[in-house]
């Protein structure tokens, strides 16, 4: 069956960095467009980022861009987020999610991810 | 602000059926197919529909998706009070090439 775990999540000061980390299983990882999703505390899903199956376009939300990295390793089954200059607001749970389709990108996540909490403070 | 829109709650009697409708544009849910989220409180994203109208393996037909140009609608028939919980709409924008999601939707059932 479709497994997403994700790991990395904590507190970390403001500026700071974190790396997450989704571990996939039941599924051919490298044939899936993969997905983070953010769920700030009492608001609701939003996109973060998509990496293609193959690594090779990643596309960003706004809030983002310039500070974020998204990145696969096909061979391990892992997708990364690193989250650089991070700011208050950053604080949510962020989910991995799988796309629905091989080899394409349909906006459709069909499994995801238990969540990994990361709180933004001083 | 959500590039979807959804109405922040709707609520309806036991056995009874609701609608929840998802209002786009012809970047998203004009030119893609709609997907539809349940999320219980504390845990992840459930997909409920997508292609518009398909249910995954596992979802009641009580649940259902329609689409129409640049709006969508999920149906929920013969209401349980474990339905209560926060709904999505998603999509792909072509323009942004980003997914984007409707604010959410809270379904009571009283």
């Amino acid at each position: 069956q479709v497994q997403l775990v994700e790991s990395g999540g904590g507190v970390v000061q403001p500026g700071r960095s974190l790396r997450l980390s989704c571990a996939a299983s039941g599924f051919s990882f490298g044939d899936y467009a993969m997905y983070w999703v953010r769920q700030a505390p009492g608001k609701g899903l939003e996109w973060v980022a998509v990496i293609w199956f193959d690594g090779r376009q990643k596309h960003y939300a706004d809030s983002a861009e310039g500070r974020f990295t998204i990145s696969r390793d096909n061979s391990k089954k892992l997708l990364y987020l690193q989250m650089n200059s991070l700011r208050a607001e950053d604080t949510a749970v962020y989910y991995c999610a799988k796309d629905l389709i091989k080899t394409a990108v349909s906006g459709t996540g069909d499994y995801w991810g238990q969540g990994s909490l990361v709180t933004v403070s001083s | 602000q959500s590039v979807l829109r959804q109405p922040p709650s709707v609520s309806a009697a036991p056995r009874q059926e609701v609608t929840i409708s998802c209002s786009g544009g012809s970047s998203n849910i004009g030119n893609n197919f709609v997907s539809w989220y349940q999320q219980f409180p504390g845990t992840a994203p459930k997909l409920l529909i997508y292609d518009n109208e398909k249910r995954p393996s596992g979802i009641p037909d009580r649940f259902s998706g329609s689409k129409f140009g640049t709006s969508a609608t999920l149906g929920i028939t013969g209401l349980q009070t474990g339905d209560e919980a926060d709904y999505y709409c998603g999509t792909w924008d072509s323009t942004l090439s980003a997914m984007v999601f409707g604010g959410g939707t809270k379904l009571t059932v009283l």
